[in-house]
């Protein structure tokens, strides 16, 4: 079954710094990669994904790159705010109507 | 759109007795619903898929006799955690994809937080 690991674990910023949190994943049939924040005893909320036919992709702050040879992406979160502090988890999935599987989760810190 | 909502919210019980908790997707019928288990500062682990009208796929190291899915509708699944224990104490959240052109994207229900004494 398909493997997803996520680092680091957990990052600690100065407000205004930049966020990078790398997955890989080892399933190769995988094609939908999703990026979830999940505050603190809340449901996780989508904030990015990206499909495999896709290198990169940009959401005003965030962006998330996806390099399929290497089977490796990553979320990038620039001019980061303290609200940005959560629990990123990257997750992988063969597509339509498939199960997500999760990395293990990086708690972002963003210090003011 | 896209609205998961999960009841109940919060639920303590005592060991022994049976826990059901209820999956919607309130504006698009799912035919797929997921079902997933976080222990404190973990990840989330897919405990099971469930399927409309059909039955449910377990994940490894699930007991499906002891983690009842039914997806009675194409807007309503639910879990029952039958002869629950301390050990079953955990958030269970739920998922669907909308359907349609973005039936890879999955939103999340609000979660059930389950205790059990």
């Amino acid at each position: 079954g398909e493997n997803v690991e996520q680092h680091p674990s957990t990052l600690s910023v100065q407000e205004g710094d930049s966020a990078v949190i790398k997955c890989t994943y080892s399933d190769s049939a995988s094609n939908y990669f999703p990026w979830y924040k999940q505050e603190l005893g809340k449901r996780p909320q989508l904030i990015i994904d990206i499909r495999s036919n896709v290198g990169e992709k940009k959401d005003q702050r965030i962006a998330v790159t996806l390099n399929k040879t290497a089977k490796h992406f990553s979320l990038h979160i620039t001019e980061t705010q303290p609200e940005d502090s959560a629990v990123y988890f990257c997750a992988a999935s063969r597509g339509s109507n498939y199960k997500l599987t999760f990395g293990k989760g990086t708690l972002l810190t963003v210090n003011p | 759109g896209a609205v998961v909502s999960q009841h109940p919210s919060w639920v303590i019980c005592k060991s022994g007795t049976s826990v059901k908790i209820e999956c919607r997707s309130l504006d698009f019928q799912a035919t797929t619903m997921f079902w997933y288990r976080q222990f404190p500062k973990q990840s989330l682990m897919l405990m099971a898929t469930s399927n409309e009208g059909s039955k449910a796929t377990y994940e490894q190291g699930v007991e499906k006799d002891k983690f009842l899915i039914n997806h009675a509708s194409l807007t309503l699944s639910t879990l029952t955690v039958t002869s629950a224990h301390p050990e079953d104490s955990s958030f269970y959240i739920c998922s669907a994809p909308p359907g349609g052109r973005s039936s890879e994207t999955q939103y999340f229900g609000p979660g059930t937080r389950l205790l059990v004494l």
